[in-house]
């Protein structure tokens, strides 16, 4: 099955603990990208990767950190949490950047005390 | 700048209701134009899209035309059920902007038997 997988859920950790979510997909894609989605925001593209060892800020990339080694994984790290961080956040990915039609994971909650 | 703006929700209708949701943008260049759906504790998946001036995108019963004239996106749906409530989020895509997707702050549409 198709799929994009993030890891873990949900996760309450406290400020200045490092923590890495997870994503990986099974589709032999191209593009990765990580958004947060925040109430009466929607959804913020926080970094993106056209490929392997290719990655670039979006629009709100303070505070986040990403590698992209594999073609399928593309983690999320955060240095140093700290409450503004508290967000739902998503991987997605596409065949290719140029085709919006992006395939998101079911979503990590993340709450930072 | 790129930004898309939707009707604020939530949108409360009865089973077998006509619905509309507006969606304008504000886009330089030739953007494509999506919407995507998200259920309860889900990622969001794409509902249809358009990629050019008056193509109209469907899929379920949804339907949605691009409008270049008054930069529009509506998503319609003639008769509503109980199974459509959901978030509901209109987004842009660039390709010269990184592959990023630019979205609206999400109508959550409630349907009630």
């Amino acid at each position: 099955e198709a799929q994009v997988t993030q890891n873990p859920r949900y996760l309450i950790t406290v400020t200045g603990k490092k923590l890495t979510v997870t994503c990986s997909q099974n589709m032999n894609h191209e593009y990765m990208s990580w958004y947060r989605q925040d109430p009466g925001l929607g959804l913020r593209q926080i970094y993106y990767s056209m490929n392997v060892e290719v990655t670039d800020k979006g629009d709100v990339p303070e505070g986040y950190k990403v590698s992209r080694k594999e073609k399928r994984n593309f983690p999320l790290i955060l240095e140093s949490p700290s409450p503004n961080q508290t967000s739902l956040y998503f991987c997605a990915s596409s065949l290719r950047r140029d085709t919006g039609e992006l395939f998101f994971g079911e979503g990590s909650r993340l709450t930072v005390l | 700048g790129n930004s898309v703006t939707q009707m604020e929700g939530p949108v409360t209708l009865s089973e077998e209701a006509f619905l509309t949701i507006n969606c304008t943008y504000t886009a330089t260049g030739y953007p494509s134009l999506f919407w995507y759906v998200q259920y309860p504790g889900e990622g969001l998946q794409l509902l249809l899209k358009a990629t050019k001036a008056d193509d109209k995108g469907s899929n379920k019963g949804f339907e949605a035309t691009y409008r270049k004239e008054t930069t529009s996106f509506h998503l319609e749906k003639g008769s509503v059920q109980v199974s459509d409530s959901a978030v509901y989020f209109c987004a842009l895509h660039l390709y010269n902007q990184g592959g990023k997707l630019i979205f609206g702050q999400g109508t959550e549409l409630s349907v009630k038997p």
